[in-house]
């Protein structure tokens, strides 16, 4: 089965601080790819970073980062220096040569003025 | 080209009615999407299309929905005899294909519609 689980429905962070969001991953595959997805309030979701699962190098875009865990199938986003416009839900997803992502639960996401 | 569109972006309607959906994908994307978002749950698959071909439907998409891509870019969503399960957020994603490892695999949501069935 391909499933993933985000363990942390709602999660807060001051302004300005770092903070992890977890999510773990279950398939039978080697090859896929694994994405964080951001969805604020009422707005479209919009991809935040990539990683390939053949790559051992952790993905980085700006202030999102990942620590892919391949072994452990565990895929965290990391968000530095948060900032107001980071309020969102917050999903994990993958896909393998099935084609479609499978998405876990999310995290609400609150940045703390 | 902005992105994916949708049409309608919110649709209301009575229990038994039939309801279609758009979708305006990225003009140079060859593979369309279609995922349902109920509240609180994060999308789900329910079918896809590379240029007009229907490659891959869901066990949820039941004989009451179709869905088309008639000439390999706009798509539609039908659902017929709505029911009030069928209230959801229906997304369109699309990406531009290649062989597996030769393209980024990225999905490029539109806005949704959400539908209520009363």
């Amino acid at each position: 089965a391909q499933t993933v689980t985000q363990s942390q429905p709602e999660m807060s962070v001051q302004e300005a601080e770092t903070v992890t969001l977890s999510c773990t991953y279950d398939t039978s595959e080697n090859n896929y790819y694994l994405f964080w997805y951001k969805q604020p309030p009422s707005r479209q979701m919009i991809l935040v970073i990539r990683q390939e699962a053949y790559k051992q190098q952790n993905a980085t875009e700006n202030r999102f980062s990942v620590n892919f865990q391949k072994a452990a199938k565990s895929f965290s986003l990391k968000i530095s220096d948060s900032q107001l416009g980071d309020t969102a839900m917050y999903f994990c997803a993958f896909i393998t040569g099935a084609n479609n992502l499978f998405f876990g639960t999310g995290t609400r996401l609150t940045v703390i003025p | 080209d902005t992105g994916v569109s949708q049409d309608p972006r919110h649709k209301i309607t009575k229990r038994g009615q039939n309801v279609t959906f758009r979708c305006d994908p990225i003009s140079e994307h060859n593979r369309l999407y279609w995922y349902r978002q109920t509240l609180g749950q994060g999308p789900e698959f329910l079918t896809y299309f590379q240029n007009e071909a229907q490659l891959e439907k869901s066990r949820l998409l039941s004989d009451r929905f179709s869905a088309e891509r008639p000439k390999g870019s706009f798509s539609t969503l039908e659902i017929q005899r709505t029911e009030q399960g069928d209230s959801a957020m229906y997304l369109c994603a699309s990406s531009l294909s290649g062989e597996f490892g030769g393209s980024t695999h990225e999905q490029y949501f539109g806005p949704g519609t959400r539908l209520t069935v009363t």
